[in-house]
C-alpha cells in the first residue's frame, strides 16, 4: 500500500499564475481533504471532497477550487497566486465521510509551493 | 467553532528525560482529539486519538495523552525521550457531529539534546 501520494513535491510560481496540485488517496479511502500549512503554523482546512463533490469548505477564497475524480484522486487549483499562498499543501484521505469523523485521516507528504 | 492552543511553541529536553507537550481546546460541541507528529520534510502521522472511554490514551512510540474534560486539555507525555523524537507535534480536534474538518493548534517543536 503506497499510502497517500502527492505531486509535485515542490513547485515555484510567480504572482498571478495558476497552479494545480494532485493527490492520490490511500487504497480503500474515498474521502479527500486538503489543508494549507504556512511556515511555522498548524495546517488549516481548505475543503473536503466525497463522491466527487465539495462537502465542506474552510475560510479560503474562491481562488481555491478543487475536483475529485471517479477513482477518488483529487486536484487542488489555486488561481491568481499571491505571495501569501506560499505554503505546504497537505492532502489527507479517510475511509468515508459517512463513517464519521472518528476515522483517522492519513496525510501525504505535501507539496511545497513557493510564490515569487 | 473549535480552537486549539498549544501552550509551548518550542520544548527542549535532554535525551531520556520525560516530556509533556500541552494542549488546550475550546469547543461548543463534543469533539474527538488527536495528536499528530511531523518529521522534517514529511506529512503528518497520527500518534494517538481520544474518542471516548478511558481518559488515558496510549499511542505509538511510547507516547500517551490524558483527556481532561473539565480543563479542556489533552496533554501529550512520554516518560523517556529519544533523539528520534525530535519533530513538530500538533494537537487537533474534530467535531463529533457536523463539519468533519480537523482544527489544529500552532504546533510544538520538540528538540532532544544528547
Amino acid at each position: 500500500d503506497a499510502g497517500v501520494t502527492q505531486s509535485p513535491t515542490h513547485l515555484i510560481k510567480t504572482r498571478g499564475q495558476q497552479v494545480t496540485l494532485r493527490c492520490s488517496p490511500k487504497s480503500g479511502h474515498d474521502t479527500v481533504s486538503w489543508y494549507q500549512q504556512a511556515l511555522g503554523q498548524g495546517p488549516q482546512f481548505i475543503f473536503q471532497y466525497y463522491e466527487e463533490e465539495e462537502r465542506q469548505r474552510g475560510n479560503f477564497p474562491d481562488r481555491f477550487s478543487g475536483h475529485q475524480f471517479p477513482n477518488y484522486s483529487s486536484e487542488l487549483n489555486v488561481n491568481a497566486l499571491l505571495l501569501g499562498d506560499s505554503a505546504l499543501y497537505l492532502c489527507a484521505s479517510s475511509p468515508g465521510v459517512r463513517r464519521g469523523p472518528s476515522n483517522e485521516q492519513f496525510f501525504g507528504p505535501g507539496t511545497r509551493l513557493t510564490v515569487l | 467553532a473549535q480552537s486549539v492552543t498549544q501552550l509551548d511553541s518550542q520544548v527542549p529536553v535532554f535525551e531520556e528525560a520525560p516530556v509533556e507537550l500541552r494542549c488546550n481546546y475550546s469547543s461548543s460541541v463534543s469533539v474527538y482529539l488527536f495528536w499528530y507528529v511531523q518529521y522534517p520534510n514529511q506529512g503528518l502521522q497520527l500518534l494517538l486519538k481520544y474518542l471516548s472511554g478511558s481518559t488515558l490514551v496510549k499511542g505509538i512510540n511510547g507516547f500517551e495523552a490524558e483527556f481532561n474534560k473539565s480543563q479542556t486539555s489533552f496533554h501529550l507525555r512520554k516518560p523517556s525521550v529519544h533523539i528520534s523524537d525530535t519533530a513538530e507535534y500538533f494537537c487537533a480536534v474534530i467535531s463529533v457531529q457536523g463539519a468533519q474538518k480537523l482544527v489544529f493548534g500552532q504546533g510544538t517543536r520538540l528538540t532532544i539534546n544528547p
